[in-house]
């Protein structure tokens, strides 16, 4: 069982450069998230989606936006990044909502 | 709206000490989450309270949720060099959305 994997592992961008991260669950889990980790700032969601065909912002939205392709797929796309979307970004899915949370290994992200 | 403090930023411990890290709700919370991470890993799910000052023990650590439900802590008796890592609390406010904590990073000396 591989839970939750995300693609890539490491990206280096340059600002005003464009990206898709890629997260797939295997565990037929209804609910999909992206979360950022900056130092000291903790996991700060930045899109969720309840269910397929649902998606809706969280704390931190602004500069990206997501797809909920089907049941297993949940991306995140940076539009045009910018050196403050230099993070360590996580996807992560429940069987519910705000159920407890399965992570995939991160993407470390780079904005120059 | 509903934030999530969690106390220390940092601990550093010598092996064999106790270990406290502390969080603080705005609000009530309908349950809290508690996940450790490994330095370079990603979170994992320890454990999940619920109940109006539930505890919770798994081996050396000692979970505990406040009566007013809007606190918990986590508690490791006895650390040892495999408890490094940044734990995080995550609370399930009314807003149906679950906020982290900002992590307690712990450092055990052997």
């Amino acid at each position: 069982n591989a839970g939750v994997t995300q693609t890539p592992k490491f990206q280096v961008l340059k600002t005003g450069q464009s990206m898709t991260l890629q997260c797939a669950q295997d565990m037929n889990h209804n609910s999909m998230y992206w979360y950022r980790q900056d130092p000291g700032m903790g996991l700060r969601l930045i899109y969720y989606s309840a269910s397929e065909g649902t998606t809706d912002k969280g704390e931190v939205p602004n500069g990206y936006n997501v797809s909920r392709l089907n049941k297993r797929e949940f991306s995140l796309r940076l539009e045009s990044a910018a050196p403050s979307q230099t993070s360590v970004y996580f996807c992560a899915s429940s069987a519910a909502r705000s159920g407890t949370l399965h992570f995939g290994n991160g993407t470390r992200l780079t904005v120059t | 709206g509903q934030q999530v403090m969690q106390i220390p930023q940092y601990q550093h411990v010598q092996e064999g000490e106790d270990f406290t890290t502390y969080c603080n709700s705005s609000t009530t919370l309908s349950n809290i989450q508690w996940y450790k991470q490994r330095p370079g890993g990603h979170p994992v799910f320890l454990i999940q309270l619920v109940k109006s000052g539930e505890v919770k023990k798994q081996k050396r650590l000692t979970f505990q949720f406040g009566e007013a439900k809007k606190n918990s802590s986590l508690h490791i008796t006895a650390t040892q060099t495999t408890d490094v890592g940044t734990y995080f609390c995550a609370g399930l406010g009314n807003t149906g959305k679950l906020i982290f904590g900002q992590g307690t990073t712990l450092q055990v000396k052997p």
